[in-house]
């Protein structure tokens, strides 16, 4: 069935930085896919989305763009805030789409 | 702010009690749902109702009984309880059932459960 893989955390960085998080993905067809970000003490909140290849969601800042070449959904930011401190979840529909397939998350720590 | 609405926050209970967590949104949604997330993991589904119908049950333990009395209210009742249960329930809405599609889903803050 479908899965996301996501790179281990945490990822530390200093304010202003660039970010990448990366996020492979096995799918059949061509689902849409998400980042999900989850702040301390909080639910999660959808960060952005794209529906097809070659589609770039982007949101606060944050960008991720569909590679059906790689199979990859890869978020990045040009220069993160000690606010961007969260775990970041890649996710995709199920094969039936009866529920979304979450990757393990990864932790995002900034300092000033 | 969230427009998901879970109560209580936080819930300490033991093993021979019987309580309930309640989630409420006003957005129109007609598909709900009940995740667990235990720590450093990520959301694992529970339930979903669609137009106040239960139509999935990801096998979870009877000592979890779901409930959707109208459109805006789910709600989670809990009964005989083990430490293991212990976690972070989050309510979830969106539109309709292809949400799974669409990605939309808005989240509560939780409710953190610690089962003595």
């Amino acid at each position: 069935g479908n899965s996301v893989t996501q790179m281990e955390g945490p990822v530390t960085l200093s304010e202003e930085a660039f970010l990448t998080i990366n996020c492979t993905y096995t799918a059949t067809g061509y689902p849409s896919l998400f980042w999900y970000v989850q702040y301390p003490g909080e639910g999660l909140q959808l960060l952005l989305k794209a529906t097809k290849a070659d589609d770039k969601g982007s949101n606060k800042g944050f960008e991720a763009t569909y590679r059906k070449e790689t199979t990859s959904f890869h978020l990045e930011k040009g220069s993160v805030q000690v606010s961007d401190s969260a775990v970041y979840f890649c996710a995709l529909p199920n094969t039936g789409f009866q529920k979304l397939v979450f990757g393990t998350g990864t932790r995002l720590l900034v300092s000033p | 702010d969230t427009e998901v609405t879970q109560t209580p926050k936080h819930l300490v209970m033991g093993m021979t009690n019987k309580k309930s967590l309640k989630c409420e949104q006003h957005m129109g949604h007609r598909a709900m749902y009940w995740y667990k997330q235990k720590a450093k993991k990520p959301p694992e589904l529970m339930f979903v109702y669609s137009y106040e119908k239960l139509s999935i049950n990801e096998s979870v333990p009877s000592r979890f009984s779901p409930e959707c009395p109208n459109s805006s209210l789910l709600n989670l009742h809990l009964h005989a309880l083990q430490p293991e249960d212990s976690a972070l329930y989050l309510c979830a809405s969106s539109r309709t059932d292809m949400g799974f599609n669409t990605g939309e889903l808005f989240f509560g803050e939780g409710s953190r459960l610690t089962v003595l």
